[in-house]
């Protein structure tokens, strides 16, 4: 089975810090997702790679940035955290477009920004 | 803009019996692919169904059937013979070939036994 890897399942962590959210993916995927859940406004695409080294915005990508060195690891930084990034960041991989592809998802990491 | 708009926020069914979803989304697309996904309390997102535009059938796995109108832009769920493992979040998810999957709001199903 397919399995991608979230390192932390919960972080807390204080306004002006630089946080890091990882995600590992072991099935030679060639796209990563990182999405962000918030009550009554479901999944929303912060944004996504499709290869090493490359990425693209997604829909808020404001506030972020990502790293992708090696193709199975996806990282998500936030470089000042702010309170109104307090959420559920879900990280997503798939094989390249070849259809309908479905994504496979980390179990999400919830985090709470003070 | 692409949106999938679920304006259920949540549902009630009786164990065993049935319950349909809503979804609807905004396309000016004729090639896509629309998905249900499940999010149980694990927060593990599941795959539960999945259409291509292009096929007028409406796919089916087990006890899950999806209602799938084009030329209304509608794609609702319809889970048979519900059980209390159903219970989670559904989530309804539209993509166009080569791009990124745009999600809705969500719907809560809660199961009674």
């Amino acid at each position: 089975d397919v399995k991608v890897t979230q390192s932390s399942r919960y972080l807390v962590k204080r306004t002006g810090e630089k946080v890091f959210l990882e995600c590992v993916q072991d099935m030679d995927h060639e796209n990563m997702f990182w999405y962000r859940q918030d009550p009554g406004l479901g999944l929303r695409l912060i944004y996504f790679s499709y290869d090493v080294k490359m990425k693209e915005k997604g829909d808020i990508p404001e506030g972020y940035s990502v790293s992708r060195e090696k193709k199975e690891r996806f990282s998500l930084i936030l470089e000042s955290a702010s309170t109104n990034q307090t959420s559920m960041y879900l990280c997503a991989s798939s094989l390249i477009d070849r259809g309908p592809e479905k994504l496979f998802f980390g179990s999400g990491t919830q985090l709470s920004v003070l | 803009a692409q949106t999938v708009t679920q304006s259920q926020p949540e549902m009630s069914v009786q164990e065993a019996e049935t319950v349909t979803l809503s979804c609807t989304y905004d396309t000016s697309e004729s090639d896509y692919y629309l998905f249900w996904y499940k999010q149980p309390p694990s927060r593990q997102m599941i795959l539960v169904i999945r259409q291509e535009a292009y096929k007028q059938q409406n796919a089916t796995e087990n006890r899950f059937s999806v209602n799938f109108q084009k030329a209304a832009k509608s794609f609702s769920l319809k889970i048979s013979d519900s059980q209390l493992g159903d219970a989670a979040m559904y989530f309804c998810a539209y993509r166009v070939r080569g791009n990124k999957l745009v999600f809705g709001a969500g719907t809560i199903l809660r199961v009674k036994s």
